[in-house]
């Protein structure tokens, strides 16, 4: 199976500090996407952002950006003046064959107000 | 965009009884639907691959003749846990790709086995 590390189980922060999320991955893919999901206490995951590997370009959408370093396998995530509605967990999830996601266990992200 | 809908959202069981959960494509079709189990502050682990129109193909160590998958069109693919037992008890959530964007995620189902 390939292998996520999220090594940051839980991360505090307060309202409007940044946060980033680390994650490596492991893969014999040459090419791949790589996706950060939401997971807040109702359950159900929220699309946040997607990256394919051969487009190493980092990039800002709102307040989440990222880096992506291939060489690395690295795809860290950054949250940008956080909000008390950002506290989740947070899922890494590289795709590979067969359009099948494996999730890293996940960074719990709590923001106090 | 395009729509996952998994329901029920919640369902509580008895020991030895079976639970049906559905995964509904709305607007797209999905000849692929990706089953995850996911217990409480673990990440998600696939369960199986549903596929439409053929068996559905499992992970290593997943009991097939319990966790029965039909994917009997192409919106719809649906899991049923039979015998549950408490140790069953667990967060079921699908997700149906569409090709190269995201992969939708349903609701997901919350059951415990009582």
């Amino acid at each position: 199976a390939q292998k996520v590390t999220q090594a940051q189980t839980e991360i505090s922060v307060v309202e409007k500090e940044d946060v980033t999320l680390d994650c490596v991955y492991e893969t014999r893919d040459t090419t791949y996407y790589l996706f950060w999901y939401k997971q807040p206490p109702s359950g159900e995951l929220v699309f946040l952002i997607r990256r394919n590997s051969f487009d190493e370009q980092n990039e800002i959408s709102g307040r989440y950006s990222w880096n992506f370093q291939k060489s690395t396998s690295s795809f860290n995530f950054t949250i940008t003046a956080s909000q008390v509605v950002d506290s989740a967990v947070y899922f890494c999830a590289p795709r590979y064959g067969n359009n099948r996601l494996a999730f890293g266990k996940g960074n719990q992200v709590v923001v106090i107000p | 965009g395009a729509v996952v809908s998994q329901h029920p959202s919640w369902v509580i069981c008895k020991s030895g009884t079976s639970v049906k959960i559905e995964c509904r494509s709305l607007d797209f079709q999905a000849t692929t639907m990706f089953w995850y189990r996911q217990f409480p502050k673990q990440s998600l682990m696939l369960m199986a691959t549903s596929n439409e129109g053929s068996k559905a193909t499992y992970e290593q160590g997943v009991e097939k003749d319990k966790f029965l998958i039909n994917h009997a069109s192409l919106t719809l693919s649906t899991l049923t846990v039979t015998s549950a037992h408490p140790e069953d008890s667990s967060f079921y959530i699908c997700s149906a790709p569409t090709g190269d964007t995201e992969a939708f995620f349903g609701q997901g189902t919350r059951l415990t086995v009582v």
